[in-house]
């Protein structure tokens, strides 16, 4: 979607290795948030930001790191890449006004092997 | 946030409208109503929302009935490129923290628009 860029598209790592997936927006929405979606199981929350260096856990945010020192950044890391790891990431961006959807990013798809 | 009800999957012919419903008997009078779409392989979509009165924008419609603890979406005239799965979403929209701006998607519906 115009607005929110995910980066990149498409990895493959090893098991054991560090990732970090990137989400940039240009909307200067002061919400950020990373999903990943797994067969089975739908999306589900990983982290969310609600502020610069405001963060917080999602449902399933074991194994993941997120920094977010600029309003336009939202940066997932995992710190050793595992293979359950190995899903789609969304990144999804809001803002506080009452009436107002999310937007998602196109997607990372990440493969470890 | 209150639990919604959809049915796994949907048939609909292009060019006909395409009803789907959601429940959410347990709604409260502050959550509203959203919808999302999610073609394979792109990330989820809006599409539209609501409190209690019936919506309409460029893609679809919002039917909520009375007592709110259901609704209806409408695409009026689906094509092949409607064929995605759909969430329906009850969350409150107005708070004082981050963490209720909070999305929890469920299986949503598969609506597959046959030629």
């Amino acid at each position: 979607d115009a607005g929110i860029t995910q980066s990149p598209r498409h990895k493959v790592t090893e098991t054991g290795t560090p990732v970090t997936l990137r989400c940039h927006q240009t909307e200067n929405h002061r919400y950020m948030y990373w999903y990943r979606q797994d067969p089975g199981h739908g999306l589900r929350l990983i982290h969310y930001s609600y502020g610069v260096k405001d963060t917080d856990k999602g449902e399933v945010s074991d194994g993941y790191s997120v920094s977010r020192s600029k309003t336009e950044d939202f940066l997932l890391t995992l710190e050793s890449a595992t293979s359950s790891q190995t899903s789609v990431y969304f990144c999804a961006i809001s803002e506080q006004r009452i009436n107002y959807g999310y937007t998602f990013g196109s997607g990372t798809r990440l493969t470890v092997v | 946030d209150a639990k919604t009800t959809q049915p796994t999957s949907m048939d609909c012919a292009e060019g006909r409208a395409a009803n789907l419903p959601c429940n959410h008997s347990t709604i409260s009078g502050n959550e509203y109503v959203y919808w999302y779409r999610q073609i394979h392989s792109q990330g989820p979509q809006y599409i539209i929302h609501g409190l209690k009165n019936n919506e309409t924008n460029e893609m679809a419609s919002l039917i909520i009935t009375e007592d709110r603890k259901s609704s209806t979406l409408i695409l009026p005239h689906a094509t092949l490129r409607d064929t995605a799965v759909y969430y329906c979403i009850v969350k409150k929209a107005r708070n004082s923290g981050g963490s209720n701006y909070k999305l929890t998607f469920g299986k949503g519906t598969l609506l597959t628009v046959n030629p």
